[in-house]
This record gives C-alpha cells, sequence and structure tokens, in this order.
C-alpha cells in the first residue's frame, strides 16, 4: 500500500515550457485535490476532484489544468510555466465520507520555473 | 467562507518545556478542523482533528488540541517538547460535504526546539 505518490519529485522549467505532474493513490479515494505550498501561505488550493471525470476550481486555479481520467490518478498541468509558479505542490486523497475525511498528503514535487 | 489564523510564523521552545501552537478560525458550517505536521522535505502527516465528537482531541506524539466554539480556537499543545518536535505546524478547517471537503490552511508555524 504505497499511499499517496507524486511523479516527478524535482523539475526544473524554463519559462513557456509546459508540463504535467502526476499524482496517484491506491486508497480507493474519491476525493483528490492539488494544493501548492508557498513559504509563509500555508497550503492553497488549486483544483480538486469529487470523482473520475469531475473537476473543480480551488482558490489558484490561473494558469493550471487539471483531468482525472482515472479514479486513482489526478494530474496536474502547466502549458505555459512562468516563475510565479515556483512552489512545492503536494497532491491530497480522501474518501467521500465527511466521517472519514481526512487528507492524505503525497511526498510533493518542487518546480522550479527560470 | 472559512478562514484560518496561525499566531506566530515560529516558535522557539526549550526541550522538556510546553509546546503551544495557536489556531482561530472562521467556518459558515459546523467545522472540521485539523492540525498537520509537516517535516523538512516531507509531505503532511495528521497529527489529530476534530470532527464534532469529544472537545478534547488527543493525537500522535504526545499532541492534544481543544477545540472552543467560544472562542473560535483549535489550540494545539504538548506539555514536554522533544527535539523530535522540530518541525512546521499547519492548522486546517474543513468545509462541507457539497464543497468537496476543501481544507483551508493557515499560513503554518515552524517549531524549534533548543536543546
Amino acid at each position: 500500500n504505497a499511499g499517496v505518490t507524486q511523479t516527478p519529485k524535482f523539475r526544473v522549467l524554463k519559462t513557456g515550457q509546459s508540463m504535467t505532474l502526476l499524482c496517484a493513490q491506491d486508497m480507493n479515494h474519491e476525493y483528490m485535490y492539488w494544493y501548492r505550498q508557498d513559504p509563509g501561505m500555508g497550503l492553497r488550493l488549486i483544483h480538486y476532484s469529487v470523482g473520475e471525470g469531475t473537476t473543480a476550481k480551488g482558490e489558484v486555479p490561473d494558469g493550471y489544468n487539471v483531468s482525472r481520467l482515472k479514479k486513482q490518478n489526478f494530474l496536474l498541468g502547466l502549458e505555459s510555466a512562468a516563475p510565479s509558479q515556483t512552489s512545492v505542490y503536494f497532491c491530497a486523497s480522501s474518501f467521500r465520507d465527511r466521517a472519514q475525511e481526512t487528507q492524505y498528503f503525497g511526498p510533493g514535487t518542487r518546480l522550479l520555473v527560470l | 467562507a472559512q478562514s484560518v489564523t496561525q499566531l506566530g510564523s515560529h516558535v522557539s521552545v526549550s526541550e522538556g518545556a510546553l509546546v503551544l501552537l495557536r489556531c482561530n478560525y472562521s467556518s459558515s458550517v459546523p467545522p472540521y478542523l485539523f492540525w498537520y505536521v509537516q517535516y523538512p522535505n516531507q509531505g503532511l502527516q495528521l497529527l489529530l482533528k476534530y470532527t464534532s465528537a469529544a472537545t478534547l482531541v488527543k493525537g500522535i506524539n504526545g499532541f492534544e488540541a481543544e477545540f472552543k466554539k467560544s472562542e473560535t480556537s483549535f489550540h494545539l499543545t504538548k506539555p514536554s517538547a522533544h527535539m523530535s518536535d522540530a518541525a512546521e505546524y499547519f492548522c486546517a478547517v474543513s468545509g462541507s460535504l457539497a464543497a468537496g471537503n476543501k481544507l483551508t490552511f493557515g499560513g503554518g508555524t515552524r517549531v524549534l526546539v533548543k536543546p
């Protein structure tokens, strides 16, 4: 049982390049989330998904797109990277049942945009 | 709408001393409240959570937190700090099921433990 895994762990991009971050969970969770973490700002929600084929915007969605084609995977895409997107990205997942709604986090992806 | 405020971005405590991390929240629905810990270069790990049962919640590693509705607070404490408690701590509030159980995080408090 690997929990929540993220690939890659670290990436350097040039401004304007694109990339996709992959999140996978093996806990059969319905809900999945993408956050970014910046110093002093805690974690801020980018996009989330309440089920396969469904996504919604979070607090800071601009410049990002997501897809959830399979229940266990949640992809975060950057179409044209900007230096402001330099951050640490975390994926999380949880059950739908509010009584079990603890979010489980992946180890993070460090992204540097030059 | 919901928000979380953590007072103090950095806290320094001596080993063996009380750890107190402050968290105040606002929420338009009955809140679920969480404390997460992040060790260097790692993801977030759940310490404890309040889900409308007992107001005093015990978590892992000797931490506990008390939900006080009248004060809209959920402060985290540990009676005796250990060197291994050096980490960053995040308080978070959850919205309703209809809102996808989204978490809103505070800015975090980094704890330094002095020998």
